[in-house]
């Protein structure tokens, strides 16, 4: 799988977007790009999913730049709830043992501020 | 629909016992996994299930076992515990096609002393 790279810490004002980026220079054409978020002590939680084109749902969005080696999720108003280490991981479709694997790493840890 | 279940939420062993996590779900999931997450680290895949009868290794196996006789259930076995065990256990489950997000359970707290 790609390896990823994250700033380990950000800061967003509550109410204000919040840009989250992502690097993944190795990325292979057919390897999706997926966005987690773990609240303190909780489980992870699925955010969104993309190829190569945006995508969008009711959470977030996600921008992939062209060359996708990059991409930004976007919380778009943020709020006090979404504090919380975000991973980013790459990885292959389909089915096949190996190819259902997530590799997290350590993410970037969002703290909105009132 | 209650989604990933896990079971128990704490546990405190002793070094030596052995024990079982439980993880279920009721989503007819194909695909199963454990993961364990240390302070200040991501998690780390321990074992996972493709579907019933078949499970494989992941990044960390040693020290544990899994079966998975059923779609629903795949628990998670510690032979011989070590304070090294000592971790937040995660067990997630999605369809078979990697086009879907996962859901994870709400964790179990082992402390091993």
């Amino acid at each position: 799988d790609a390896k990823t790279t994250q700033p380990p810490s950000m800061d967003c004002a509550e109410g204000r977007a919040a840009n989250l980026p992502c690097n993944h220079s190795t990325i292979s054409g057919n390897e999706y790009v997926y966005w987690y978020r773990q609240i303190h002590s909780q489980g992870p939680q699925y955010i969104i999913h993309g190829l190569k084109n945006n995508e969008t749902n009711e959470m977030a969005s996600l921008i992939i730049t062209e060359d996708r080696k990059s991409s930004t999720l976007i919380l778009p108003h943020a709020t006090l709830r979404d504090t919380a280490v975000y991973y980013c991981i790459v990885r292959p479709p389909g089915s096949g043992g190996s190819n259902y694997k997530l590799t997290f790493g350590k993410g970037t840890l969002l703290t909105v501020n009132p | 629909n209650a989604g990933v279940t896990q079971t128990p939420k704490f546990q405190v062993l002793k070094t030596g016992q052995s024990m079982t996590l439980q993880c279920a779900q009721d989503m007819n999931h194909e695909y199963m996994s454990w993961y364990r997450q240390d302070p200040g680290m991501g998690l780390r895949l321990i074992h996972y299930s493709v579907g019933a009868g078949i499970t494989d290794q992941g990044e960390v196996p040693n020290g544990y076992n899994v079966s998975r006789s059923t779609t629903e259930d795949f628990p998670l076995r510690l032979l011989s515990a070590a304070p090294s065990q000592t971790s937040v256990y995660f067990c997630a489950s999605s369809y078979g096609r990697a086009f879907y997000g996962y859901t994870f359970g709400s964790g179990t707290r082992l402390t091993v002393v």
